[in-house]
């Protein structure tokens, strides 16, 4: 069973402050990772999606990728107020077109203002 | 770039009818779809998977002729609920993968059904 993990939460950060979000998968096959934000009564949007290990920096946002330890993580900097939503890690373990992903239970965030 | 649309976004209708719901990738092809469900406080539950011209994939537990998904184009499925009943009431989200890098989805904004 591909197994996604996120930390249960919830997340409590003041404004300013950097928000963390960590996420751990089991298929080592995995090819390909994303960050999704779901506020409540909403559908989740893409945040950004990362394949290659390393850092990815997109704005405030910045995923983190270790291919070895089977970590993809999300770092939120200056986290505002708005920010506070769901954060759902999703992974895709193939390529091609039976491909689908395998989401986290997501973790809830909170930016005290 | 890369809008999903859902429509409606809101229904509510009674016990023993059939609902349809429309998911479109606006501005990109999309030969696979997917349908999720989402009960409040609950994570996203895939219900299946629909390509393009052929017959669409269901998740285990998910009853193929209770949730009809035609796939007959490459911007558009449908989501048929039969004979809806109140359990059937939630959060119905349906996504279209874009065939680029990483193979990304994209979310459309959801359809909220109610059966009383």
């Amino acid at each position: 069973q591909k197994e996604v993990e996120q930390n249960s939460g919830p997340l409590s950060v003041p404004e300013g402050a950097i928000a963390s979000l960590n996420c751990t998968y089991s298929d080592r096959g995995s090819q390909s990772f994303f960050w999704y934000r779901q506020y409540s009564g909403k559908s989740p949007e893409l945040i950004m999606f990362i394949y290659s290990n390393g850092d990815k920096e997109d704005g405030r946002f910045t995923a983190q990728l270790n291919k070895a330890s089977q970590y993809v993580s999300l770092l939120i900097r200056d986290s505002q107020p708005s920010d506070s939503a769901t954060y759902l890690c999703a992974v895709n373990p193939l390529s091609g077109a039976n491909s689908k992903l395998t989401f986290g239970k997501g973790i809830t965030l909170s930016v005290r203002p | 770039g890369a809008v999903v649309s859902q429509h409606p976004s809101r229904v509510i209708c009674k016990s023993g009818t059939s609902v349809k719901i429309e998911c479109r990738s606006l501005d990109f092809q999309a030969t696979t779809m997917f349908w999720y469900r989402q009960f409040p406080k609950q994570s996203l539950m895939l219900m299946a998977t629909s390509n393009e011209g052929s017959k669409a994939t269901y998740e285990q537990g998910v009853e193929k002729d209770k949730f009809l998904i035609n796939h007959a184009s490459l911007t558009l499925s449908t989501l048929t609920v039969t004979s809806a009943h109140p359990e059937d009431s939630s959060f119905y989200i349906c996504s279209a993968r874009e065939g680029k890098e990483a193979e990304t989805q994209y979310f459309g904004p959801g359809t909220r059904l109610l059966v009383l």
